[in-house]
């Protein structure tokens, strides 16, 4: 089974520029949550899809915002960027996203914000 | 919040050594997991361990939970040179079913 697919690896934006950062699930899982990584915050969660709704939110602005699509494969989107933005962002997907289930995480998006 | 606090942050020990890393959380949970990531890459799972287990085993690791002081450690047997790695521990619970991940601690294995 193929994993978690994070696309693009690697990514250079200028200050207040968007992004798109896309994620393939595991085939069958239905839920997707992202999360955002830095030195100084660690892992910081930022919401999850499921069955194309999100059903968690973390306490990060509106500025970023995500979807899902019939087929599990999410994207998330960060406007106006700033250099606090510049982060590890991480796709994870499981079954049914009950938290009783392990996560399964892709290699990430590494984005720089400059 | 239901983040777990790992200690210690940084361990540098020789190959064979065992690793021994701590978890601890402030409110109740449902499960704790513990997570590995190499450098720049993803996260692994390792463990899964619920609230009413106190003690779980993954070919090297051993994980233990002890509730009553709201603690987990994961203990690697053996180290190799590839478990180099931050190891993550995460809970979920307090009405979430969302992980909350702690800081890590990064473990560096010398040949």
């Amino acid at each position: 089974k193929a994993g978690v697919t994070q696309t693009p690896r690697y990514l250079i934006k200028t200050r207040g520029q968007q992004v798109t950062l896309s994620c393939s699930p595991i085939s069958g899982h239905r839920s997707v949550s992202w999360y955002q990584q830095t030195p100084g915050q660690g892992l910081q969660f930022l919401f999850e899809y499921f069955s194309e709704t999100q059903r968690n939110k973390g306490n990060f602005p509106g500025r970023f915002s995500g979807r899902q699509f019939s087929n599990s494969r999410s994207e998330m989107n960060v406007s106006t960027l700033e250099l606090g933005d510049s982060a590890l962002y991480l796709c994870a997907s499981s079954l049914v996203g009950t938290g009783d289930s392990p996560l399964h995480f892709g290699n990430g998006t590494r984005l720089t914000v400059t | 919040s239901q983040q777990g606090e790992e200690d210690p942050q940084a361990l540098s020990i020789q190959e064979g050594e065992n690793a021994t890393m701590n978890c601890s959380y402030k409110t109740s949970i449902n499960n704790l997991q513990w997570y590995r990531q190499n450098s720049g890459r993803g996260l692994v799972h390792l463990i899964l361990i619920r609230s009413n287990e106190r003690e779980k085993h993954s070919g090297r690791l051993r994980v233990t939970l002890d509730t009553s002081k709201k603690s987990s450690s994961l203990l690697i047997t053996a180290s190799r040179a590839a478990d180099t790695a931050s190891y993550f521990c995460a809970t979920v619970g307090g009405g979430s079913y969302i992980p909350t991940f702690g800081r890590g601690t990064s473990l560096i294995v010398h040949p």
